[in-house]
């Protein structure tokens, strides 16, 4: 079946630094792939995806690319704010079934 | 804020108790997904509705159900409560049935504990 495994939090990172969460997947076919983030207190919003290999899903300076060779697809950001603390989940959506198919999740925390 | 609502925002009952789950999805969306999140399961999809009718289904207990009305408000029923489905129950919409690129809108959740 369908899987999709982050790294394991939490991320601690100052302010402006660089971030990466990993996060690979395995399924058949041609998943979509994206990233929600999840804020204290609040529901999942969705932060950017990807429909097809090579494409870059990118939105508030986050950005990610779907790499089809690595089954890959690591979230980035070149500066972080205190305000980017939340939890980070990676998801996929197969060629079969409408469900969405997330990882664990990473928390992020930034600090001033 | 998605457009999706759900209702109640926080849910403390008993073990062997029903509760009731409500959910509103975003205007014009026609399917409606429940999902659990737990600290040992992580997020989970349950079951997906459209227009009405079950769609998909996931790891849904049998304990567990839902139905969506005609007005397109979805409920999930819960029963037979056991300690273990304490979690924080998400309901997401989305506008067709669930292409591959469609994104899903998710509400606030509903989070049940039950001692």
């Amino acid at each position: 079946g369908n899987s999709v495994t982050q790294m394991e939090g939490p991320v601690t990172l100052s302010e402006e630094a660089f971030l990466t969460i990993n996060c690979t997947y395995t399924a058949t076919g041609y998943p979509s792939l994206f990233w929600y983030v999840q804020y204290p207190g609040e529901g999942l919003q969705l932060l950017l995806k990807a429909t097809k290999a090579d494409d870059k899903g990118s939105n508030k300076g986050f950005e990610a690319t779907y790499r089809k060779e690595t089954t890959s697809f690591h979230l980035e950001k070149g500066s972080v704010q205190v305000s980017d603390s939340a939890v980070y989940f990676c998801a996929l959506r197969g060629n079969a079934g409408n469900m969405l198919t997330f990882g664990g999740g990473t928390r992020l925390m930034v600090k001033p | 804020d998605s457009g999706v609502t759900q209702t109640p925002k926080h849910l403390i009952t008993a073990t062997g108790q029903r509760v009731t789950l409500r959910c509103s999805p975003r205007s014009g969306d026609l399917s409606v997904y429940w999902y659990q999140q737990s600290l040992d399961q992580g997020l989970q999809f349950l079951i997906q509705y459209y227009n009405g009718e079950e769609r998909a289904k996931g790891n849904i207990l049998e304990r567990f159900s839902a139905q969506q009305f005609p007005d397109l408000h979805s409920e999930l029923n819960l029963s037979s409560l056991e300690l273990g489905d304490s979690a924080l129950y998400f309901c997401a919409s989305s506008v067709g049935m669930g292409g591959r690129a469609e994104t899903q809108y998710f509400g606030p959740g509903t989070r049940l504990l039950v001692l």
